[in-house]
């Protein structure tokens, strides 16, 4: 099926474990995004992606790790989990840059214990 | 500071009791707005982009709407389905790659 899809759509996690969150797009989208949304502070963006191997941060990248080798993949990984990054993160993407919306994958609900 | 404030937080409707949402905002040169539906448990779905000043876009019951500080999002004779979180959001910078969101408007559409 066409769109966003993001894995695993949910995970429990413990501090201090490195936890990978992928998101798949077939658009063919040059932009990606990951953005995180927590209750008071509506969505935040982490990093973004304009095209595979470039990467950049977002209003809150720390504790986070991005890479996208191919253009359809943008995973996202947390390389020490801490409880303050229990969240939700949406994978977003659009088609090239310009003032043009973006469109979200279905989120992953991440728990870290 | 750039920031993007909607109100209400919440509102209660029934159904068919037309209403208006508010998104707030304060950027230096607006490059667009985005109307976004979120509903529980999902990512949030696009509805409009408006761009200028003036401009209105529609989709069923719904009218974005947009003037130099601010965009309404109006329901005409809402049902339950609309039932769902409003997001707006707004690029603060020119590849328009940074949105800054608001915090949305839960809206309750009762029979």
């Amino acid at each position: 099926d066409a769109g966003i899809t993001q894995s695993p759509r949910y995970k429990i996690t413990e501090t201090g474990r490195q936890v990978t969150l992928m998101c798949h797009q077939t658009w063919s989208h040059s932009y990606m995004f990951w953005y995180r949304q927590d209750l008071g502070h509506g969505l935040r963006l982490i990093y973004y992606s304009a095209a595979a191997d470039i990467t950049d941060k977002g209003e809150v990248p720390d504790g986070y790790v991005v890479s996208r080798s191919k253009t359809e993949n943008f995973p996202l990984t947390l390389e020490s989990a801490t409880r303050s990054q229990t969240s939700v993160y949406f994978c977003a993407s659009k088609t090239g840059s310009g003032y043009n919306e973006q469109f979200f994958g279905p989120g992953t609900r991440l728990t870290v214990l | 500071e750039d920031q993007v404030t909607q109100s209400p937080e919440a509102l209660r409707l029934q159904e068919g009791e037309s209403s208006s949402l508010n998104c707030s905002y304060t950027v230096s040169g607006l490059r667009g707005l985005f109307w976004y539906r979120q509903d529980p448990g999902k990512g949030p779905e696009f509805l409009f982009t408006l761009y200028s000043a003036g401009e209105e876009k529609e989709k069923e019951r719904l009218k974005a709407t947009l003037t130099k500080k601010e965009s309404f999002l109006h329901i005409t004779a809402p049902k339950p389905e609309d039932s769902a979180t409003y997001l707006c959001a707004v690029p603060i910078n020119q590849a328009g790659t940074a949105l800054i969101f608001g915090k949305g408007t839960t809206l309750s559409v009762s029979s």
